[in-house]
């Protein structure tokens, strides 16, 4: 069935490393994908989508990565700040309205 | 700054009680969800709604219901609330803009049945 994966439930970072987050999905009928950012005590809030029809996008110091023949998914932080601390999710979208997630990795930034 | 918003953060209820979730957007969103979170299960969707007095079930249904009567509000009713449904809820609706469906989350209703 369908299914979207996180490799890692938890990353520990230094403060100012850049941040991996990867995801792996099952299901090759994806039209697009998003990355969710949940901080303590708050709803997820969108950071970056990305089409099935790339591989690359970049927003403000992140990159999402696609790899359709791995059907692997990545978010990158580059200058990981504290205020990065949050737990991440991808989303993937297909036809229709509904979004499946995955289980959330969480970032921890040490200073 | 669009708006999704639970009317309550924090909820303690008693086993077999009737709990109403309410969820208010200030988006003008055809769509309107509702997710339980729990630890290492991430996001999973319970009912969601394409319109009003429109409902679909989800991928837990069971223990739940729903109710939208105006476009705006979109209610999760807990019909005999039990330990098992402790958990974090979260609404959200969507519309389609720039190709795709995003979804605005509110802040999340954290129930604990006891």
């Amino acid at each position: 069935g369908e299914s979207v994966g996180l490799h890692l439930p938890t990353l520990s970072v230094q403060e100012g490393d850049n941040s991996i987050i990867n995801c792996a999905y099952s299901n090759s009928a994806s039209d697009y994908f998003i990355w969710y950012k949940q901080e303590s005590g708050k709803g997820p809030q969108f950071i970056i989508d990305i089409r099935s029809n790339m591989d690359k996008r970049q927003g403000q110091r992140v990159t999402v990565l696609l790899n359709k023949t791995v059907k692997h998914l990545s978010l990158q932080i580059a200058a990981t700040q504290p205020g990065d601390s949050a737990v991440y999710f991808c989303a993937r979208g297909a036809a229709g309205n509904k979004l499946t997630f995955g289980g959330g990795t969480r970032v921890l930034v040490k200073p | 700054d669009v708006k999704v918003t639970q009317s309550s953060r924090y909820l303690v209820k008693r086993t077999g009680e009737k709990v109403f979730l309410e969820c208010v957007q200030d988006m003008d969103h055809e769509n309107m969800f509702w997710y339980r979170q729990d630890p290492g299960l991430g996001l999973r969707l319970i009912y969601f709604s394409y319109d009003v007095k429109m409902k679909e079930k989800g991928d837990i249904p069971e223990g739940y219901s729903v109710s939208r009567e105006k476009k705006e509000r979109f209610s999760l009713i807990l019909e005999s609330a039990s330990t098992n449904q402790t958990s974090m809820y979260l609404c959200a609706s969507s519309n389609f803009y720039r190709g795709y469906y995003g979804y605005t989350f509110g802040s999340g209703t954290r129930l604990t049945v006891v």
